[in-house]
């Protein structure tokens, strides 16, 4: 079946750092992919999809790419800041509508 | 952007007792989902509902579990009786076609005792 691998529980960073957060994913089929945002006390909120193939996904300074090859869809930001502490989970949706969710990475930004 | 809205945040109840979780979705969406997340681990999908039926279901929607949205109100997730495993956080959410994005309400908090 699908599944979706975050390899880092959790990220500390300092406001401004680069961050980069790894995702990879096995599926025997076209994959959409996600990255999706928890805030405390809030459901999943999407960050960006990308539905074909070596195509980027930009929202709010955040980027990645579908890399088909590497079966990787890694989430990266130039500049983070306080605010954008938060757990980041990635997601691959197929057909049949469900998705699948990765184990999630918690992000602390200090001041 | 849309909301789903999930009633109630918060239920404590008793091993074997009936609950009933309710999800207000997205107003014009047709696709409806359950996800559980035990704390510390990841969402897990349950269940997808559309046009009046379950069109998928995980091993995790046991015999127990049942969902309904009767005429257009409430999409509800039963567990009937409840278990201690059933302690989670349940999202609720929504979408207006099959391959289009989820919106997710804030889940429900249920603790079984």
């Amino acid at each position: 079946g699908d599944s979706v691998t975050q390899k880092q529980g959790q990220v500390t960073l300092s406001e401004d750092d680069f961050l980069f957060i790894n995702c990879t994913y096995s599926t025997t089929t076209y994959p959409t992919l996600f990255w999706y945002v928890q805030y405390p006390g809030q459901g999943p909120q999407l960050l960006l999809k990308v539905t074909t193939a070596n195509n980027k996904g930009i929202s709010r300074g955040f980027e990645a790419t579908y890399d088909k090859g590497t079966t990787s869809f890694h989430l990266q930001k130039a500049s983070v800041q306080e605010s954008d502490s938060a757990v980041y989970f990635c997601a691959l949706g197929n057909a049949g509508a469900k998705l699948t969710f990765g184990g999630g990475t918690r992000l602390t930004v200090r001041p | 952007g849309p909301k789903v809205l999930q009633i109630p945040s918060h239920q404590i109840i008793d091993m074997g007792q009936m609950v009933t979780l309710n999800c207000d979705p997205v107003s014009n969406h047709l696709y409806f989902y359950w996800y559980k997340q035990i704390l510390g681990q990841q969402m897990e999908f349950l269940v997808n509902f559309y046009n009046g039926k379950v069109m998928e279901k995980s091993k995790l929607f046991k015999d127990q579990f049942s969902v309904e949205r009767p005429d257009g109100s409430y999409f509800t997730l039963k567990i009937q009786p409840t278990a201690l495993e059933d302690s989670a956080v349940y999202f609720c959410a929504s979408s207006s076609g099959d391959q289009d994005t989820q919106y997710f309400g804030p889940g429900t908090r249920l603790l079984v005792l």
